[in-house]
């Protein structure tokens, strides 16, 4: 089992480029989520998809849209980036029930000039 | 609302020493609790969760959480620390106001450095 995997794993953009970051689990899990880390910010939510065909706002989604393709993948767009995206975007999958713990993937870091 | 905070930055400790990173929550209903950890340049590791039950959590790599409800903290500790602990840990509750999203929220992270 992969788990989850991310791509890329490194991205520079200019101001206004657009992108998309992919995600795919094989644990068969209902629930994706995408976070962005920041120093001294911890995890922040930035979307989610309980199950597959719904999608939700997390904390900070402004900026950022998000396809639930099928219940395996789960992509991030940045439509026009900006410098305040530059971050660590990560992954993760599971924790549907009120017991489950997420799964994460390795993150992809991204630059916006 | 729940929220949950990790009140130290760092925290520095001596390998062979125990060690301790602590973590306060606030949550409405009953509070479920995980550890998390991650190695420089990696995605978060799950440690360890507290559903229900006993107080003492034990979890991945020799590591361990006390769950003390009247003071509504949840920290994370091992006896014995190992230079390669150092990493940086999350400490996380389960949102209880999301119904059946699983959704979580993290603190904002502890940096522990064990030197040897």
């Amino acid at each position: 089992n992969a788990g989850v995997t991310q791509t890329p794993k490194f991205q520079v953009l200019k101001t206004g480029q657009s992108m998309t970051l992919q995600c795919a689990q094989d644990m068969n899990h209902n629930s994706m989520y995408w976070y962005r880390q920041d120093p001294g910010m911890g995890l922040r939510l930035i979307y989610y998809s309980a199950s597959e065909g719904t999608t939700d706002k997390g904390e900070v989604p402004n900026g950022y849209n998000v396809s639930r393709l099928n219940k395996r993948e789960f992509s991030l767009r940045l439509e026009s980036a900006a410098p305040s995206q530059t971050s660590v975007y990560f992954c993760a999958s599971g924790g549907q029930s009120f017991y489950g713990e997420q799964f994460f993937g390795p993150g992809t870091r991204l630059t916006v000039l | 609302a729940q929220s949950v905070a990790q009140p130290e930055d760092q925290v520095n400790v001596a390998e062979g020493n125990p060690l301790t990173v602590k973590c306060t929550y606030s949550v409405s209903g009953n509070p479920y609790l995980f550890w998390y950890v991650q190695y420089p340049n990696r995605g978060l590791q799950f440690l360890l969760k507290y559903i229900t039950g006993d107080n003492l959590v034990k979890g991945s790599y020799g590591f361990e959480a006390e769950f003390n409800k009247s003071q509504t903290s949840f920290h994370l500790k091992k006896p014995s620390a190992l230079v390669s602990d150092s990493a940086l840990y999350f400490c996380a509750v389960r949102d209880l106001g999301s119904s059946n999203t699983g959704k979580l929220i993290f603190g904002q992270g502890t940096t522990l450095q064990v030197k040897p």
